[in-house]
Protein backbone atom coordinates (compact mmCIF):
# COMPACT_ATOMS: atom_id res chain seq x y z
CA UNK A 1 0.00 0.00 0.00
CA UNK A 2 1.49 3.31 -0.97
CA UNK A 3 0.91 5.75 2.77
CA UNK A 4 0.55 9.37 2.49
CA UNK A 5 1.61 11.35 5.22
CA UNK A 6 0.17 15.33 5.62
CA UNK A 7 1.53 17.31 6.98
CA UNK A 8 1.25 19.49 9.66
CA UNK A 9 -1.68 18.16 10.67
CA UNK A 10 -2.85 21.49 12.03
CA UNK A 11 -1.96 24.94 11.62
CA UNK A 12 -3.40 28.19 12.97
CA UNK A 13 -3.29 31.27 10.16
CA UNK A 14 -5.05 35.03 9.59
CA UNK A 15 -6.85 36.16 6.72
CA UNK A 16 -4.66 36.99 4.39
CA UNK A 17 -1.64 34.77 5.06
CA UNK A 18 -0.30 32.51 2.82
CA UNK A 19 -0.80 28.46 3.55
CA UNK A 20 1.42 25.56 2.62
CA UNK A 21 0.22 22.06 3.11
CA UNK A 22 2.85 19.22 2.41
CA UNK A 23 1.64 15.66 1.56
CA UNK A 24 4.62 13.00 1.36
CA UNK A 25 3.67 9.21 -0.56
CA UNK A 26 5.65 6.38 0.60
CA UNK A 27 6.63 6.01 -3.04
CA UNK A 28 6.21 7.74 -6.70
CA UNK A 29 3.01 8.64 -7.46
CA UNK A 30 3.47 10.80 -10.98
CA UNK A 31 1.40 13.59 -10.00
CA UNK A 32 -1.70 11.17 -9.34
CA UNK A 33 -2.84 13.12 -6.44
CA UNK A 34 -6.29 14.95 -5.76
CA UNK A 35 -6.54 17.59 -2.82
CA UNK A 36 -10.13 17.91 -1.01
CA UNK A 37 -11.48 20.34 1.63
CA UNK A 38 -13.82 19.25 4.46
CA UNK A 39 -16.14 21.60 6.34
CA UNK A 40 -17.58 20.28 9.94
CA UNK A 41 -20.48 18.56 8.93
CA UNK A 42 -20.07 18.56 5.13
CA UNK A 43 -19.23 16.20 2.84
CA UNK A 44 -15.46 16.90 1.29
CA UNK A 45 -15.00 18.86 -1.75
CA UNK A 46 -13.03 18.34 -4.26
CA UNK A 47 -10.25 21.63 -4.95
CA UNK A 48 -7.59 20.19 -7.58
CA UNK A 49 -6.43 16.89 -9.58
CA UNK A 50 -3.40 15.40 -10.93
CA UNK A 51 -1.35 17.26 -8.37
CA UNK A 52 -1.85 20.69 -9.68
CA UNK A 53 -5.01 21.21 -11.95
CA UNK A 54 -7.58 23.56 -10.65
CA UNK A 55 -11.69 22.17 -10.59
CA UNK A 56 -13.88 24.13 -12.32
CA UNK A 57 -15.01 26.72 -9.81
CA UNK A 58 -12.82 26.77 -7.37
CA UNK A 59 -10.91 30.14 -6.31
CA UNK A 60 -7.42 30.76 -8.01
CA UNK A 61 -5.81 31.33 -4.73
CA UNK A 62 -5.74 27.43 -4.17
CA UNK A 63 -2.46 26.03 -6.15
CA UNK A 64 -1.02 22.80 -6.18
CA UNK A 65 2.28 21.66 -6.86
CA UNK A 66 5.11 18.95 -6.55
CA UNK A 67 6.08 15.51 -8.44
CA UNK A 68 7.16 11.96 -7.69
CA UNK A 69 6.65 11.39 -3.95
CA UNK A 70 6.14 15.43 -2.72
CA UNK A 71 3.45 17.62 -3.03
CA UNK A 72 2.38 20.80 -1.67
CA UNK A 73 -1.36 22.64 -1.67
CA UNK A 74 -1.00 26.36 -1.04
CA UNK A 75 -3.58 28.86 -0.23
CA UNK A 76 -1.92 32.51 -1.47
CA UNK A 77 -4.37 34.76 0.54
CA UNK A 78 -6.08 33.02 3.41
CA UNK A 79 -10.04 33.53 3.52
CA UNK A 80 -12.60 33.60 6.05
CA UNK A 81 -14.34 30.38 4.11
CA UNK A 82 -10.90 28.70 3.55
CA UNK A 83 -11.28 27.52 7.60
CA UNK A 84 -12.06 23.97 7.10
CA UNK A 85 -9.50 20.55 7.27
CA UNK A 86 -8.11 19.66 3.91
CA UNK A 87 -6.98 15.96 2.89
CA UNK A 88 -4.74 15.08 -0.24
CA UNK A 89 -5.89 11.38 -1.84
CA UNK A 90 -3.58 9.66 -4.42
CA UNK A 91 -4.75 7.77 -6.78
CA UNK A 92 -2.21 5.89 -8.53
CA UNK A 93 -2.31 2.69 -7.19
CA UNK A 94 -5.34 0.84 -5.74
CA UNK A 95 -5.93 -0.93 -3.47
CA UNK A 96 -6.41 1.54 -2.06
CA UNK A 97 -6.81 5.23 -3.28
CA UNK A 98 -5.27 5.99 0.38
CA UNK A 99 -5.84 9.91 1.57
CA UNK A 100 -3.70 11.61 3.98
CA UNK A 101 -4.31 12.13 7.57
CA UNK A 102 -5.46 15.71 7.06
CA UNK A 103 -4.67 19.01 8.37
CA UNK A 104 -6.92 21.65 10.32
CA UNK A 105 -6.94 25.42 9.34
CA UNK A 106 -7.83 27.44 12.43
CA UNK A 107 -8.17 30.91 12.85
CA UNK A 108 -5.39 32.56 14.76
CA UNK B 1 -27.08 19.14 -11.87
CA UNK B 2 -24.81 16.66 -10.94
CA UNK B 3 -25.55 14.89 -7.91
CA UNK B 4 -25.15 11.53 -5.38
CA UNK B 5 -27.87 10.86 -2.98
CA UNK B 6 -27.23 8.93 -0.40
CA UNK B 7 -29.57 7.14 2.13
CA UNK B 8 -30.83 7.92 5.31
CA UNK B 9 -29.36 6.83 8.77
CA UNK B 10 -28.87 3.50 9.87
CA UNK B 11 -28.73 2.34 13.32
CA UNK B 12 -27.47 -1.74 13.77
CA UNK B 13 -26.59 -4.58 15.91
CA UNK B 14 -23.26 -6.16 16.22
CA UNK B 15 -23.24 -8.79 14.20
CA UNK B 16 -25.61 -7.54 10.87
CA UNK B 17 -25.51 -5.94 7.93
CA UNK B 18 -26.12 -2.58 6.51
CA UNK B 19 -26.69 -1.91 2.77
CA UNK B 20 -26.62 1.92 2.35
CA UNK B 21 -27.24 3.87 -1.05
CA UNK B 22 -26.10 6.15 -3.55
CA UNK B 23 -28.24 7.51 -6.43
CA UNK B 24 -26.92 9.14 -9.34
CA UNK B 25 -28.25 12.08 -11.54
CA UNK B 26 -27.24 15.13 -13.34
CA UNK B 27 -24.17 13.02 -15.33
CA UNK B 28 -23.73 9.40 -17.37
CA UNK B 29 -23.66 6.98 -14.58
CA UNK B 30 -22.36 4.25 -16.78
CA UNK B 31 -19.33 5.47 -17.76
CA UNK B 32 -18.47 6.57 -14.11
CA UNK B 33 -16.73 5.26 -11.13
CA UNK B 34 -18.04 5.28 -7.74
CA UNK B 35 -16.03 4.87 -4.72
CA UNK B 36 -16.95 4.88 -1.13
CA UNK B 37 -15.23 6.42 2.18
CA UNK B 38 -15.83 6.53 5.61
CA UNK B 39 -14.79 9.06 8.38
CA UNK B 40 -15.48 7.96 11.89
CA UNK B 41 -16.06 11.26 14.20
CA UNK B 42 -13.34 13.09 14.51
CA UNK B 43 -11.24 10.94 12.27
CA UNK B 44 -9.16 10.98 8.63
CA UNK B 45 -11.14 9.66 5.80
CA UNK B 46 -10.05 5.83 5.14
CA UNK B 47 -11.30 4.53 1.86
CA UNK B 48 -13.36 1.38 1.57
CA UNK B 49 -13.26 0.66 -2.27
CA UNK B 50 -14.70 1.07 -5.80
CA UNK B 51 -17.10 0.29 -8.84
CA UNK B 52 -16.48 0.94 -12.07
CA UNK B 53 -20.41 1.01 -13.55
CA UNK B 54 -20.22 -0.01 -16.95
CA UNK B 55 -18.19 -2.95 -15.71
CA UNK B 56 -19.32 -4.03 -12.64
CA UNK B 57 -15.44 -4.09 -11.64
CA UNK B 58 -14.94 -3.71 -7.90
CA UNK B 59 -11.89 -3.26 -6.21
CA UNK B 60 -11.90 -3.19 -2.14
CA UNK B 61 -9.09 -2.17 0.56
CA UNK B 62 -7.50 -5.92 2.35
CA UNK B 63 -8.76 -4.13 5.87
CA UNK B 64 -12.48 -4.55 4.08
CA UNK B 65 -11.88 -7.53 1.77
CA UNK B 66 -13.93 -10.25 3.64
CA UNK B 67 -16.64 -7.72 4.91
CA UNK B 68 -17.86 -5.37 1.70
CA UNK B 69 -19.94 -5.73 -1.14
CA UNK B 70 -19.95 -2.78 -3.76
CA UNK B 71 -23.28 -3.19 -6.66
CA UNK B 72 -24.37 -1.04 -8.30
CA UNK B 73 -27.84 -1.07 -10.71
CA UNK B 74 -27.74 0.69 -13.94
CA UNK B 75 -31.13 1.03 -14.76
CA UNK B 76 -32.02 2.94 -11.68
CA UNK B 77 -28.18 5.05 -11.58
CA UNK B 78 -27.78 3.79 -8.12
CA UNK B 79 -24.40 2.20 -6.61
CA UNK B 80 -24.39 0.24 -3.30
CA UNK B 81 -22.22 -0.74 -0.32
CA UNK B 82 -22.86 -3.57 1.93
CA UNK B 83 -20.79 -4.02 5.21
CA UNK B 84 -21.33 -6.92 7.47
CA UNK B 85 -20.44 -8.61 10.72
CA UNK B 86 -20.78 -5.33 12.07
CA UNK B 87 -19.05 -3.90 15.23
CA UNK B 88 -19.10 -0.09 16.93
CA UNK B 89 -15.62 0.27 15.03
CA UNK B 90 -18.04 0.72 12.42
CA UNK B 91 -20.24 3.72 13.63
CA UNK B 92 -19.34 6.17 11.03
CA UNK B 93 -19.95 7.84 8.25
CA UNK B 94 -20.59 6.57 5.05
CA UNK B 95 -19.82 8.58 1.69
CA UNK B 96 -19.95 7.76 -2.18
CA UNK B 97 -18.24 9.65 -4.40
CA UNK B 98 -18.05 9.51 -8.26
CA UNK B 99 -15.89 10.49 -11.15
CA UNK B 100 -18.28 10.38 -13.97
CA UNK B 101 -15.47 10.51 -16.87
CA UNK B 102 -13.37 7.20 -14.96
CA UNK B 103 -13.64 4.41 -17.02
CA UNK B 104 -10.78 2.34 -15.47
CA UNK B 105 -11.51 2.91 -11.52
CA UNK B 106 -8.36 4.77 -9.91
CA UNK B 107 -9.46 7.83 -10.48
CA UNK B 108 -10.17 11.04 -8.01
CA UNK B 109 -13.84 12.26 -6.59
CA UNK B 110 -15.70 14.69 -7.98
CA UNK B 111 -18.91 14.58 -6.77
CA UNK B 112 -19.90 13.48 -3.69
CA UNK B 113 -22.72 12.03 -1.71
CA UNK B 114 -23.98 13.93 1.26
CA UNK B 115 -23.06 10.86 3.82
CA UNK B 116 -24.82 8.22 5.64
CA UNK B 117 -24.47 7.98 9.39
CA UNK B 118 -24.38 4.06 10.16
CA UNK B 119 -24.54 3.85 14.16
CA UNK B 120 -23.91 0.01 15.89
CA UNK B 121 -24.69 -0.10 19.28
CA UNK B 122 -26.57 -2.85 21.28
Amino acid sequence: DIQMTQSPSSLSASVGDRVTITCRASQGISNSLAWYQQKPGKAPKLLLYAASRLESGVPSRFSGSGSGTDYTLTISSLQPEDFATYYCQQYYSTPPLTFGGGTKVEIK
Amino acid sequence: QMQLVQSGPEVKKPGTSVKVSCKASGFTFTSSAVQWVRQARGQRLEWIGWIVVGSGNTNYAQKFQERVTITRDMSTSTAYMELSSLRSEDTAVYYCAANPRCSGGSCYADYWGQGTLVTVSS
